[in-house]
């Protein structure tokens, strides 16, 4: 068990700019969700994949956003245009189909980005 | 509107003393909550959860409350170490929602001196 891992763990960008985070979960877990977290607050939730399926989408993930999950292991979000607002940490984190921690989700370190 | 609030922002401690770290929730769908730990450029750590179905759950010198009537819950370090000190926070789930996403209070930041 080496945990969820983030890449990279830093990204400043120029507004307009595209950028592209990538998370590998626990090798087990077929749930994966995406959160962001600003300066002070808690993390808010993005989006959830059960395996390949991206099955939820919160309304803060707006068209800028996308998320993939393609062979239901790792899973890549993408902000187009980014806007000085994205500047914020990215956080992933997988949980696993059963047992007694089904409940947990294990959070990676997060992708700060940083908008400039 | 936020479903779950963690009204002190920060908390300072003697070492050896309880630490109490209060969480409020408004959403009555809520039926599972957990607490987390974070350290500065690290990810949340999972400390301990409770479902609605209990009102105490103890995990050695971490021990959470929940008040379902109240929408409250808390948390107990007891005795606070230095080590314990990070940003603590409260997060809830409704286990019959997709994925279980959590919903996050803002945090607190505990400080334990030595």
């Amino acid at each position: 068990d080496t945990g969820v891992s983030q890449n990279p763990r830093h990204k400043i960008t120029k507004r307009g700019q595209n950028v592209t985070f990538r998370c590998d979960p626990i090798s087990e877990h077929n749930r994966l969700y995406w959160y962001r977290q600003t300066l002070g607050q808690g993390p808010e939730f993005l989006t959830y994949f059960q395996n390949e399926a991206q099955l939820e989408k919160s309304r803060l993930l707006s068209d800028r956003f996308s998320a993939e999950r393609p062979k239901g292991s790792f899973s890549t979000l993408e902000i187009q245009r980014t806007e000085q607002g994205d500047s914020a940490m990215y956080l992933c984190a997988s949980s696993p189909p059963q047992g007694a921690r089904w409940n947990e989700q294990f959070f990676g370190p997060g992708t700060r980005l940083t908008v400039l | 509107d936020q479903q779950v609030k963690q009204n002190s922002p920060s908390l300072s401690v003697q070492e050896g003393r309880i630490s109490i770290l209060n969480c409020d929730y408004t959403n009555s769908m809520f039926d599972y909550f957990l607490w987390y730990k974070k350290y500065p450029a690290e990810g949340p750590t999972f400390l301990i959860s409770i479902s609605s179905i209990k009102d105490k759950n103890e995990d050695g010198r971490f021990t959470v409350f929940l008040n379902k009537s109240a929408k409250h819950l808390s948390l107990h370090i007891v005795p606070s170490q230095p080590g314990d000190s990070a940003v603590y926070f409260c997060a809830a789930s409704a286990l019959n929602n997709a994925g279980n996403m959590l919903t996050f209070g803002g945090g607190t930041r505990l400080m334990v001196k030595p």
